[in-house]
């Protein structure tokens, strides 16, 4: 089946600096990709849907700013959690859109100190 | 809005069947879906069933799909200790972005020897 990668799988950083988190469609080109959180024992939520050279559209709730998306090319998406606090700690989780299904990545934990 | 509902924790004996259901409220979804996560890690597609089918098997795996209910449930015959993971059942939704998936909490399986 159709590969996603994400990277890096784990980072650690302190409270107030920025992350960037990569995720690659690497045997197909995705025009869409979304990007979710997970929180300990609970489902997926969906946090923006990224289309290719367009911007993001974000779920209600999540903030633009926050949380920049950038999809520039048919096979990377990029979320940059900027400003980060420890209440952002979270598994992030990105998914590319395939011919009939969304394949998703391995996930990154981050974890803010 | 659309949702996904799913019991919490299910606990079976190796070699027995595991049955894990599901309910959903988007009768327009046109895909619904099984994903597979172990611990600390991204998701798995299972498997998928088109909204015009009642049931797809896929070796050990059975989809029913009961759409007047809008009832969905992934039986897992002859179960081992390596199902033992999370199971998501997720429909596809139209949102402001497109096609989305919107997930339930998740079905803890534990497969005991």
């Amino acid at each position: 089946g159709a590969v996603v990668s994400q990277h890096p799988s784990r980072v650690i950083c302190k409270s107030g600096t920025s992350v960037k988190i990569e995720c690659r469609s690497l045997d197909f080109q995705a025009t869409t990709m979304f990007w979710y959180r997970q929180f300990p024992k609970q489902s997926l939520m969906l946090m923006a849907t990224s289309n290719e050279g367009s911007k993001a559209t974000y779920e209600q709730g999540v903030e633009k700013d926050k949380f920049l998306i950038n999809h520039a090319s048919l096979t990377l998406s990029t979320l940059t959690v900027t400003s980060a606090h420890p209440e952002d700690s979270s598994f992030y989780i990105c998914s590319a859109r395939g011919m009939d299904t969304q394949y998703f990545g391995p996930g990154t934990r981050l974890t803010v100190l | 809005g659309e949702d996904v509902e799913q019991s919490l924790f299910l606990s079976v004996r190796e070699g027995d069947s595991s049955v894990i259901n599901c309910t959903y409220t988007d009768s327009s979804s046109t895909y619904l879906y099984w994903y597979k996560q172990e611990p600390g890690a991204g998701l798995q597609l299972l498997t998928y069933i088109f909204s015009n089918m009642d049931m797809k098997q896929d070796q050990r795996l059975t989809v029913l799909l009961n759409k007047k209910d809008k009832h969905l449930s992934l039986r897992i015959a002859d179960t081992q200790t390596g199902d033992s993971a999370i199971y998501f059942c997720a429909e596809s939704t139209l949102n402001q972005a497109g096609t989305a998936l919107i997930f339930g909490k998740g079905t803890t399986l534990s497969v005991s020897s």
